[in-house]
């Protein structure tokens, strides 16, 4: 079993739709958790980072964790056709060096 | 601009010939890490460097070889020990180990074999 799963997709939504992109992990050891968006032929950048539990929102971003049920998501509200890529969750653990463990990316189409 | 470059953008490599992959970051980063990226797997660690002249194996080690002489600088070899070595290849940073903080990536090397 992965430390981390996410589910591939493809995921194809209408323009203006919110999105929910999922993770859950095994290890609870994870204290702290990311949303990196990668264009396709590029490298992630990141959108949230998270170190507790609950909502941080960001413009139309929303990272969601909740660590009893190691679960983390990311809702895009209003959500855009400049939003369709890859959509990776990734997490470390504290004294882990800073080692993250990815999800397998999910992939997103918003589409006109 | 600070940032993290990585050269070249497409590789090709030949039956048994090792092939080295730049990774230069102008942020004055201290750590800096390698992920090999394949469809359908994510992001697997391959080697990181929390400081110069020191680098630690990641998960999918065998097959590969860094060096960290300069802060700025962690190039990647990929050697003909690696069977399988058509990837995408991601470079990242982050200013100092320890600190729990997300990591910046470059925009990656693809490595294809002829």
């Amino acid at each position: 079993q992965k430390e981390v799963e996410q589910d591939p997709g493809p995921l194809s939504v209408p323009e203006g739709a919110i999105v929910s992109l999922n993770c859950t992990y095994s290890n609870s050891a994870f204290q702290y958790f990311m949303w990196y968006r990668q264009y396709s032929r590029k490298g992630p950048e990141l959108l949230m980072y998270t170190y507790s539990s609950g909502n941080k929102e960001d413009g139309r971003f929303t990272a969601q964790v909740d660590k009893s049920s190691k679960y983390i998501s990311l809702f895009i509200r209003d959500s855009q056709p400049s939003d369709s890529a890859t959509y990776l969750c990734a997490m470390g653990r504290t004294g882990g060096g800073n080692k993250l463990t990815f999800g397998t990316g999910t992939q997103l189409k918003v589409e006109l | 601009d600070g940032g993290i470059t990585q050269s070249p953008k497409y590789l090709f490599r030949k039956e048994g010939q090792n092939v080295t992959l730049s990774c230069e970051q102008n942020l004055n980063h201290d750590a800096m890490y390698w992920y090999r990226q394949d469809p359908g797997q994510g992001l697997r660690l391959i080697y990181y460097s929390q400081i110069v002249n020191d680098f630690q194996k990641g998960d999918i080690a065998e097959g590969y070889s860094v060096s960290r002489e300069k802060k700025e600088s962690f190039p990647l070899t990929v050697t003909s020990a690696q069977k399988n070595p058509t990837a995408f290849y991601l470079c990242a940073s982050i200013d100092f180990p320890g600190n729990n903080q997300p990591q910046h990536f470059g925009d990656g090397t693809r490595l294809s074999i002829l």
